[in-house]
């Protein structure tokens, strides 16, 4: 069974870069026809796809944020992280990291739990 | 690029039974994919492709789509399923770029 949790500072001042680690446990996140995603969610809004990286590498970001969003793997300690540069008050949000399912449709099988990140001076 | 479109809210009574539509144009190339979010926990998926559900999920709910509206059925709704769904799917893009709907919140009477 796969789990994901999400880490991170709470807290990110305007201007910095904000960066999230999401750390895998059941699984190799090297091998299979999956992906690694990160989803956000502000407060009482709906679910914004940010980007993910495969498997077997490459990524893929949402257009909206590609020129601040990096998405990386780091299989020695089965994890995959977020960076998002320059944030502002609007990248407030509750941020999931999970896996999809490499197939046509995008399909998120597994869910952290979410991280809470609130973007203030 | 696409868009998807769900209604803010819908109501249903107890044992009945509720469709949530999703509209998109994406929706004539790329099957929706259906997620169940209740307060404070993350969402969860419920049904995907062509009427699958993950394991776990009970038969009450099944996906279906025609044109550009894909629709998520719950027959015989229960209180336990009030709660957001979210539709999802990609964009018709060389790239690929994931899509997600504003949510529908369901509300059991």
């Amino acid at each position: 069974q796969v789990l994901l949790q999400e880490s991170g500072p709470g807290l990110v001042k305007p201007s910095q870069t904000l960066s999230l680690t999401c750390t895998v446990s059941g699984v190799s996140i090297t091998t299979g026809s999956y992906y690694w995603t990160w989803i956000r969610q502000p407060a009482g809004k709906a679910l914004e796809w940010i980007g993910h990286v495969y498997a077997r590498g490459g990524t893929k970001y949402s257009p909206s944020l590609k020129s601040r969003v990096t998405i990386s793997l780091d299989p020695s300690k089965s994890q995959f992280s977020l960076n998002v540069t320059s944030v502002t008050a609007a990248d407030t949000a509750l941020y999931f990291c999970a896996r999809g399912l490499a197939s046509r449709t995008p399909t998120f099988e597994a869910w952290g739990q979410g991280t809470l990140v609130a973007v203030s001076s | 690029s696409s868009e998807l479109t769900q209604d803010p809210a819908v109501s249903v009574a107890l044992g009945q039974t509720v469709k949530i539509t999703c509209q998109g144009d994406n929706l004539r190339s790329y099957s929706a994919t259906w997620y169940q979010q209740k307060p404070g926990q993350a969402p969860v998926l419920v049904a995907f492709g062509q009427n699958l559900r993950p394991s776990g999920i009970p038969d009450r709910f099944s996906g279906s789509s025609s044109g550009t509206t894909a629709s998520l059925t719950i027959t015989g709704a229960l209180a336990e399923d009030e709660a957001d769904y979210y539709c999802s799917s990609r964009d018709t893009s060389i790239d690929f770029v994931v899509l997600f709907g504003g949510g529908t919140k369901l509300t059991v009477l």
